[in-house]
């Protein structure tokens, strides 16, 4: 198995660009989240889901957008990429019901808007 | 909302016991979780508490009292590739996660 894993692993924007990062388990979990992890920030919360096809904001989603049409993929979309969007973004999934509801991180995708 | 805190950084030598503590303010508990970081890498599971008392794992070992609201850390016998950073993360309802900045530790 995979885990969980993530693609692209980097990449650099101009401001104002748009781009898709690609979240992927194998594990048939049923929640899926993405965060981003700024230094001296701890990781946020972006957006999760909860099952396929839907989705709920976390605690910073101005300037992304997510879907989750497949429950083993999570999309999260930047449409017009600013400089402060510069983070590297994990995705992670979970059980929906289990003794502690570990969550599994992906590697990360670096991401550095100009 | 969550309220963590964690200190930034802490040293140690190889051998020696490290203690990383952690305090949170929430209106939900339901869980705290310890996870490692090691630089460049995906956080990885290490513990979970959501009764008081100690969970031991090895050389690992988290301690939670929910009625201060504090959790700690324990690493034993410290190797050079615990140097990483340590996050704490608290759930409130079945799934979100709230973490704290995380404790870089360096073995030397």
């Amino acid at each position: 198995n995979a885990g969980v894993t993530q693609t692209p692993k980097f990449r650099v924007l101009k401001t104002g660009q748009s781009m898709t990062l690609l979240c992927a388990q194998d594990m048939n979990h049923e929640y899926m989240y993405w965060y981003r992890q700024d230094p001296g920030m701890g990781l946020r919360l972006i957006h999760y889901s909860v099952g396929e096809g839907t989705t709920a904001k976390g605690e910073v989603p101005d300037g992304y957008n997510v879907s989750r049409l497949k429950k083993q993929n999570f999309l999260l979309g930047l449409e017009s990429a600013a400089p402060s969007q510069t983070s590297v973004y994990f995705c992670a999934s979970s059980y929906a019901v289990a003794a502690y509801n570990e969550q599994f991180f992906g590697p990360g995708t670096r991401l550095t808007v100009l | 909302g969550q309220n963590i805190d964690q200190p930034t950084e802490m040293t140690a030598t190889e051998g020696a016991i490290v203690q990383i503590n952690c305090t949170y303010q929430t209106s939900g508990f339901n869980g705290l979780f310890w996870y490692q970081q090691h630089a460049g890498e995906a956080p990885t599971f290490l513990s979970y508490n959501v009764l008081d008392g100690l969970e031991e794992k090895g050389r690992f070992s988290s301690f939670l009292s929910r009625s201060k609201g504090y959790s700690y850390l324990l690493l034993k016998e410290l190797q050079m590739k615990d140097s990483a950073s340590y996050l704490c993360a608290v759930r409130e309802g079945d799934y979100k996660l709230s973490f704290g900045a995380g404790t870089t530790v360096t073995v030397r």
